[in-house]
């Protein structure tokens, strides 16, 4: 079965340093996608980044990476440079059966 | 449109009472989900359509869940006889086919049993 786990309930960074969210996961699907998405407190889930499991590189987007360890099954996200607006739950995603398997998420605060 | 939109943005009812949410996805998406968030936790699977039919509707907690899209493009989430339990922001994301990409969310509907 596909679990998705984040073990980091609560990060705190301060502005323009980098933060790395941990994310590991669980699945005996040889292909798969991990997936970030950001959740302000209006609500709305925005998509931030997507790692495929057979991509040989990191994904990047703008400030946001993606760190994937294959064999330690872990896909941590990391940003870069923190912004007052980066304050905000971060889940991890993990494609399988036609559908996203979401972790507990992550609520990141970013402080001046 | 050009986002998911979902109505209504809140709902408040009472234990037992009969709820409708609904959802308008991206025009062309043909994969549809809805997800149940409860405070503090991730987004929960419901069910799954691909088209007009439910592909998966293993996440629905109960017979007191059933949603349509008997078009193809618009659903409906429908609960019957609310508890208190079901109170949490229930999520609608589309894609635009198969099963692999990034969902694209609605801002969810909130609901409320008192």
């Amino acid at each position: 079965a596909q679990k998705i786990t984040q073990t980091q309930p609560g990060m705190f960074v301060q502005e323009k340093e980098a933060v790395t969210l941990d994310c590991t996961y669980d699945t005996s699907d040889p292909s798969y996608g991990l997936f970030w998405y950001k959740q302000p407190s209006s609500g709305e889930m925005i998509f931030l980044i997507y790692q495929g499991s057979y991509d040989q590189q990191n994904a990047t987007e703008g400030r946001y990476s993606l760190n994937f360890q294959k064999a330690r099954k872990s896909a941590n996200l990391v940003i870069s440079a923190s912004q007052l607006g980066d304050s905000a739950m971060y889940f991890c995603a993990m494609s399988g059966l036609g559908r996203l398997y979401f972790g507990r998420g992550t609520q990141l605060t970013v402080w001046p | 449109g050009a986002g998911v939109s979902q109505t209504p943005s809140n709902k408040v009812t009472e234990k037992g009472k009969y709820v409708e949410l609904r959802c308008d996805p991206i025009s062309g998406h043909t994969a549809l989900y809805w997800y149940r968030q409860s405070l503090g936790q991730g987004p929960e699977f419901l069910i799954y359509f691909q088209g007009t039919g439910a592909a998966d509707d293993s996440g629905l907690p109960n017979d007191r869940f059933f949603a349509v899209r008997p078009e193809g493009s618009v659903s409906t989430l429908k609960i019957q006889r609310t508890e208190r339990g079901d109170s949490a922001v229930y999520l609608c994301a589309s894609r635009e086919g198969g099963n692999t990409g990034e969902l694209f969310f609605g801002e969810g509907s909130r609901l409320t049993v008192l």
